[in-house]
């Protein structure tokens, strides 16, 4: 079973640039997640979609970071415009159903640096 | 306001010894109790908890819920090298499925 992809692996930017994600879950998996997670802390998360809609966006800061799944499958995370404390390594993850009525698989993440 | 908390943060011991990490939650509609290792990037699942008292085990690690005191323990007994990563601590709840994770325990095997 192919596992949670996510591309890019690593993106350097500088700030007020634009940056964009991509994450392919696994298939069938209901539940998408997009979490940060700055150096020392533990992932937060951003978005959380069941198939296309939107679960739990509390956590996104609006004005500058968008996400979307359109088809309820692949999903992108888009921050425009960047500042320094973006940097972060941005995780997807994937669950059959609700995240804590079942597993959540990981993708790799990317490691984003805003210079 | 919601919160998960482990301690220690951080923990160096020798290859062998057993260590105990802590995780203790504040939280409306608990659902579930999660850990995870995290080495490199991605965090990997190790145990789901939903009941207290009922201890999980697999292999050298085991963990345990107190749903009363509102804390879960993960014990990893012999110690190795590899078990060196980050241990992420994350409660699931029943109000818009939402889950938050804790900053993590830094663990470091000497061998």
């Amino acid at each position: 079973e192919a596992g949670v992809a996510q591309s890019p692996r690593y993106k350097i930017i500088e700030k007020r640039q634009s940056v964009a994600f991509w994450c392919n879950p696994i298939s069938g998996h209901a539940t998408l997640y997009w979490y940060q997670q700055i150096l020392g802390q533990g992932p937060k998360l951003l978005i959380q979609f069941q198939n296309n809609g939107v679960v739990d966006d509390s956590q996104l800061p609006k004005d500058r970071f968008s996400a979307e799944r359109l088809k309820g499958v692949d999903s992108t995370l888009k921050i425009q415009p960047a500042k320094l404390e973006d940097s972060a390594v941005y995780l997807c993850a994937s669950s059959l159903i609700a995240g804590g009525q079942d597993t959540q698989y990981f993708g790799p993440g990317t490691r984003l640096t805003v210079l | 306001e919601d919160k998960v908390v482990q301690s220690p943060l951080s923990l160096v011991v020798h290859e062998g010894d057993t260590v105990t990490l802590n995780c203790s939650y504040e939280v409306t509609n608990f659902r579930s109790l999660l850990w995870y290792k995290q080495e490199k990037k991605a965090p990997t699942f190790l145990f789901m908890l939903t009941s207290s008292g009922i201890e999980k085990k697999s292999g050298r690690l085991s963990s345990i819920l107190d749903k009363k005191e509102l804390f879960s323990i993960l014990n990893i007994t012999a110690t190795q090298t590899g078990d060196s990563a980050i241990y992420l601590c994350a409660v699931a709840m029943n109000r818009d499925d939402k889950i938050i994770f804790g900053k993590g325990t830094r663990l470091h095997i000497l061998p």
